[in-house]
């Protein structure tokens, strides 16, 4: 069974940093694209990036509100997909969800929830 | 990037009736080399992530029940549910995955009437 756990969330200042994790076990992590998706509270969904597996050159690719702020990596010896989050600003307050990537996203996480507010 | 619409935001329907979501994209997810329409649908239930229901736009997700269909082709899509259950109460969204950013329609709130 997939399981994706994600951890790290808080509460976070403007203009401070956060880096969440998401945990993979039950498939073959490396041999899976990955993605965060991110929920505003009462909102509707946002693509936040995805990353490639490093077979397949472990590409990344941002949505625009957040080119340069953030960073996807993963860590494939640990199952483990991150999102390194910098110069947060009120407006990415949201549940950060991971989810394997096909285009689609299939398997998804519980979430993690980010509150950015001084 | 490709804009997603979906209609209406929301609608009662009551059980055992039909549920006809609709979404719009600002160009083709229609990819003439394999003849896919990169477009798939989720339900989120309230308090959970997104459950994928459909992809390839009428391709149903492994035990996803029948009365959950998908239809529709190049910028022009529609998810139905045949009879609506109280289980289906949910939003539902659609996605285009033919071109990055990925992009999510605004969501469809289904209730019972």
């Amino acid at each position: 069974e997939v399981q994706l756990v994600e951890s790290g969330g808080g509460l976070v200042k403007p203009g401070g940093s956060l880096r969440l994790s998401c945990a993979a076990s039950g498939f073959t992590f490396n041999n899976a694209a990955m993605s965060w998706v991110r929920q505003a509270p009462g909102k509707g969904l946002e693509w936040v990036g995805r990353i490639k597996m490093n077979t397949d050159g472990g590409t990344v690719e941002y949505a625009a509100p957040v080119k340069g702020r953030f960073t996807i990596s993963r860590d494939d010896s640990k199952n483990t997909l991150y999102l390194q989050m910098n110069s947060l600003k009120t407006e990415d307050t949201a549940v950060y969800f991971c989810a394997t990537y096909s285009g689609y996203n299939k398997d998804w996480g519980q979430g993690t929830l980010v509150t950015v507010s001084s | 990037d490709i804009v997603m619409t979906q209609s209406p935001d929301s609608l009662a329907v009551s059980l055992g009736e039909r549920a006809t979501i609709n979404c719009k994209s600002s160009q083709s997810v229609l990819y003439s080399s394999n003849n896919k329409n990169y477009l798939a649908w989720y339900q989120q239930k309230p308090g959970q992530p997104p459950n994928l229901v459909i992809n390839w736009a009428s391709t149903r997700e492994s035990g996803v029940p029948d009365r959950f269909s998908g239809s529709g082709s190049g910028t022009d899509f529609t998810l139905t549910i045949s009879s609506l259950q109280a289980e289906d109460v949910a939003v539902y969204y659609c996605q285009q995955f033919y071109t990055t950013p990925v992009t999510f329609g605004g969501g469809t709130k289904v209730e019972i009437k």
